[in-house]
């Protein structure tokens, strides 16, 4: 089993939709949560960045995580063709001797028609 | 100011040739992580250096290896390239070592290496 557990889709929705992604995970040591969109054929792109539990708003985008439940999920509201693209959660911990590794999700595909 | 850049940008090698990736961090991002996407196993983590020490590593083979210099510029390698190399490489570097103080991690655009 995978330590994060995200549906690859693809999810397709009518413009001016509200979105809803999901990821759930298995590590409780994981504090930090983020979400990446990427284009195809370009890198991510970061989108998100939450510490922890909590909610955060940032324009059409907020991020919601649920430590108790270990499951964080990214809301888009008013969905654009533009928002077309695979998401990514991604998740880490804090690590002992210091330093970056982020866990991924297999990634969302998400289509928005016109 | 600059993203982070990778070059080459798209290559081709044959089987048991090595090759070499390079990243350019963000300007004053001293630490520098490398990534493999692949459509079975997604994005996976590599290795991460710091002020030129490697300070995490992922569970790749040792044909995978990497280094980082003074200027936090960062290369890695893979030596006998197998076909299951294919992939999308990609670098991606943060203002300091740790997710701490809302540190955040940003990605190049990755290098596509090709394996026939």
């Amino acid at each position: 089993q995978k330590e994060v557990e995200q549906d690859p889709g693809p999810l397709s929705v009518p413009e001016g939709a509200i979105v809803s992604l999901n990821c759930t995970y298995s590590n409780s040591a994981f504090q930090y949560f983020m979400w990446y969109r990427q284009y195809s054929r370009k890198g991510p792109e970061l989108l998100m960045y939450t510490y922890s539990s909590g909610n955060k708003e940032d324009g059409r985008f907020t991020a919601q995580v649920d430590k108790s439940s270990k499951y964080i999920s990214l809301f888009i509201r008013d969905s654009q063709p533009s928002d077309s693209a695979t998401y990514l959660c991604a998740m880490s911990a804090t690590l002992t001797g210091g330093g970056n590794k982020l866990t991924f999700g297999t990634g969302t595909q998400l289509k928005v028609e016109l | 100011k600059a993203g982070v850049t990778q070059t080459p940008r798209y290559l081709i090698k044959t089987r048991g040739q090595q090759v070499t990736l390079s990243c350019s961090p963000i300007s004053g991002h001293r630490s520098v992580s490398w990534y493999q996407q692949t459509p079975g196993q997604g994005l996976q983590f590599l290795f991460e250096y710091f002020s030129e020490t490697q300070r995490n590593k992922g569970n790749f083979p040792g044909r995978f290896s990497g280094r980082q210099f003074s200027n936090s510029r960062s290369e890695m390698n893979v030596s006998t390239l197998e076909l299951g190399d294919s992939a999308l490489y990609l670098c991606a570097s943060s203002l300091d070592a740790g997710l701490s103080s809302g540190n955040t991690i940003y990605f190049g655009e990755g290098s596509w290496l090709t394996v026939v």
